[in-house]
């Protein structure tokens, strides 16, 4: 059975560096596709980053060039490195994979999520 | 970046009727689109991806069509549990990009 860990968010200062981290079980993470999605308070989802099978990686504007997609594949486990962290980057991060083999589309597999408050 | 729009933004709606959701994106995606449920304080949950394919575990009475710009999402006899905000998602561009929700509440 596929589950998505996430761990990593905390309150943290304006112009702080943090990293989320998303442990996978029952599937390997570096064989599927995996985002970040994040939520901010009282608001919808909001795609983050992706990073593909092959190490392609693809970031929403608000965070490009300020975060950073990665993982680890002895660890099975997924990293977003957030850096120069706004106010606006307040919000609950998720970890998500594709769907189950013989579906389309990505967000199939979600995780519990992780709060990153950034405020002073 | 491609617009998705969803309306009504919320509406109420009795246990046992049908309900309907609207998405429009501002561009052509194929099918490359899906629903989404959320329920308070939980992650999102897919329902329907591909347009219209039912994620398994999925009860039948969701319902998914459309392609292109146009989509629908039908509620065919509204439990106790579907009580929750509808989210639709395009993944045919960069950014993805999702609509800005539909709460379903109990009249």
């Amino acid at each position: 059975e596929v589950h998505l860990v996430e761990s990593g968010g905390t309150l943290i200062q304006p112009g702080g560096s943090l990293r989320l981290s998303c442990a996978g079980s029952g599937f390997t993470v570096s064989s599927t596709y995996m985002s970040w999605v994040r939520q901010a308070p009282g608001k919808g989802p909001e795609w983050v980053s992706v990073i593909y099978s092959g190490g392609s990686t693809y970031y929403a504007d608000s965070v490009k060039g300020r975060f950073t997609i990665s993982r680890d594949n002895p660890k099975n486990t997924l990293y977003l490195q957030m850096s120069n962290l706004r106010p606006e980057d307040t919000a609950v991060y998720y970890c998500t994979r594709e769907g189950q083999m013989g579906t389309i589309g990505p967000f199939g597999y979600w995780g519990q999520g992780t709060l990153v408050t950034v405020s002073s | 970046d491609i617009q998705m729009t969803q309306s009504p933004s919320s509406l109420s709606a009795s246990v046992g009727d049908r309900v309907t959701i609207t998405c429009r994106a501002s561009q052509g995606i194929r099918n490359n689109f899906s629903w989404f449920q959320q329920k308070l304080g939980k992650a999102p949950k897919r329902l329907i991806y591909a347009a219209s394919s039912l994620q398994s575990g999925v009860p039948s009475r969701f319902s998914g069509s459309g392609s292109g710009t146009d989509f629908t999402l039908t509620i065919n006899g509204l439990q106790p549990e579907d009580f929750a905000t509808y989210y639709c998602l395009q993944h045919n561009n960069y950014p993805w990009t999702f609509g800005q929700g539909t709460k379903v509440e109990i009249k």
